[in-house]
């Protein structure tokens, strides 16, 4: 069985600040995908990442990064200098392979208050 | 480039009534097409996905169906909508689940 946990139910920073959104995962597979997702308050799903359990390196795209830790099976997403844009749900996602689909979190709602 | 369209944007229907979504995906071929809801909660359910024409599965029972009668086309229905069948259904594709989603910008259905 695989579980995505986003223990942060809503999240309110003041712009310009930084904010980390939490993404704790469980599977037994040992060759898995991650993902993050935005979703501003239009409705689409907007995929942000994707990182397969072989790369633990961290990523960094403008004023985001991503924080992959196999050893404590997280997943961490922030975002530097946040801006009212910014303002969503995030998801975090896991696929592990087989017959499985993708697991999502039950996401974090960020507010990024002016 | 692949496009994905969804429609319609919302949808208001009196309890009873039948339902008809359908989604299109362009410049790809043979993609794994998936219908999911969002309650109000947030959380995301996968309804129904599909690998190829007339091949549907449902990932839980319940009172809508889907259909794919053409390579990039997928319909979400439903013969007697229910209050319960309210909320924000998603479609979205992909060529294999390890590349993750992409969405159709949404329907918001409203069962009164």
């Amino acid at each position: 069985a695989q579980r995505v946990t986003q223990a942060q139910t809503e999240i309110s920073v003041v712009e310009k600040e930084d904010v980390t959104l939490d993404c704790v995962y469980e599977t037994r597979d040992t060759t898995y995908y991650l993902f993050w997702y935005k979703q501003p308050p239009s409705g689409e799903l907007v995929f942000l990442i994707r990182r397969n359990s072989f790369d633990e390196q961290n990523e960094i795209s403008g004023r985001y990064s991503w924080n992959f830790q196999k050893s404590t099976s997280s997943f961490n997403f922030t975002i530097t200098a946040s801006q009212v844009v910014d303002s969503a749900v995030y998801f975090c996602a896991l696929y592990a392979g087989g017959y499985q689909k993708v697991t999502f979190g039950t996401g974090t709602k960020l507010q990024v208050i002016p | 480039s692949q496009t994905i369209h969804q429609w319609p944007a919302t949808l208001v229907q009196p309890v009873g009534s039948p339902l008809s979504l359908e989604c299109t995906v362009e410049g790809t071929s043979n993609p794994n097409l998936y219908w999911y809801r969002q309650a109000a909660g947030r959380g995301l359910q996968l309804l129904f996905y599909s690998v190829g024409i007339g091949q549907i599965s449902s990932e839980v029972p319940q009172n809508l169906s889907a259909s794919r009668p053409q390579d990039r086309q997928f319909i979400l229905s439903s013969k007697k909508l229910l209050l319960s069948d309210s909320g924000f259904y998603l479609c979205a594709w992909n060529e294999g689940e390890e590349y993750g989603y992409t969405f159709g910008s949404g329907t918001r259905l409203t069962v009164v």
